[in-house]
């Protein structure tokens, strides 16, 4: 059974730093991985997705990698701003099923 | 925001009433899939549908059953609520199965 774990559980930095948040997932034959934002009392906001295919992702001051073989993604948020403060999410969707597996998520905070 | 609208966003109710909750896409897409978060569990898949009148379970589908009968309306049924099924539940939707889920603001279910 596939487990997505996300490191930290909980952020804090200073606008304008650099970071990274951490994915790793247990069965690497995946068909694609997927991060997500949510706001508090919200949806998810899709914001990049990363084939098996695929190394990296990049969206705006994002950058989403993938290691399959190591099971392991990160999300980089350049230049954090104190509208990144989320709780962000990733997910596997396996090469077997249609299902998405879930992190339990990063909640980050970016202070002014 | 992709064109999902759940409904109700909040619903408070007893145990052992029936309790439907719709989610209406505007999008024309094929997948549509229900979800639960719960603190603790994170995000999981109660049921999806990759067709009109074509639906199949996800990891927590016990208690609860679907009905797609038009591609935009995917109706999630509690036959008889019991309080373990108090959650915020998710609708999301994909064009394809390798591309990105897009997640509606959630409805909001009590049991009491």
């Amino acid at each position: 059974k596939q487990e997505v774990t996300q490191i930290p559980a909980a952020l804090s930095v200073p606008e304008g730093e650099n970071l990274v948040l951490n994915c790793s997932f247990t069965d690497s034959a995946i068909y694609n991985l997927q991060w997500f934002r949510q706001d508090p009392g919200k949806g998810l906001t899709s914001l990049l997705l990363i084939q098996s295919s695929q190394r990296e992702q990049t969206s705006g001051r994002l950058n989403a990698s993938l290691d399959k073989s190591s099971g392991r993604s990160t999300l980089y948020i350049a230049a954090s701003q104190p509208g990144d403060s989320a709780t962000y999410l990733c997910a596997v969707k396996n090469n077997a099923g249609n299902m998405l597996t879930f992190g339990g998520g990063t909640r980050l905070m970016v202070k002014p | 925001d992709a064109g999902i609208t759940q409904s109700p966003r909040h619903k408070v109710t007893e145990t052992g009433t029936p309790v439907t909750l719709r989610c209406h896409q505007t999008e024309n897409h094929r997948y549509m899939y229900w979800y639960r978060q719960d603190p603790g569990h994170g995000l999981r898949l109660i049921h999806y549908s990759y067709g009109v009148k074509d639906t199949d379970k996800g990891e927590v589908s016990d208690g609860y059953s679907v009905s797609r009968s038009k591609t935009e309306d995917f109706l999630l049924t509690l036959e008889s609520a019991t309080s373990s099924q108090t959650s915020v539940y998710f609708c999301a939707i994909s064009d394809r199965i390798n591309q990105p889920q897009h997640f509606g603001d959630g409805t909001r279910l009590s049991i009491l």
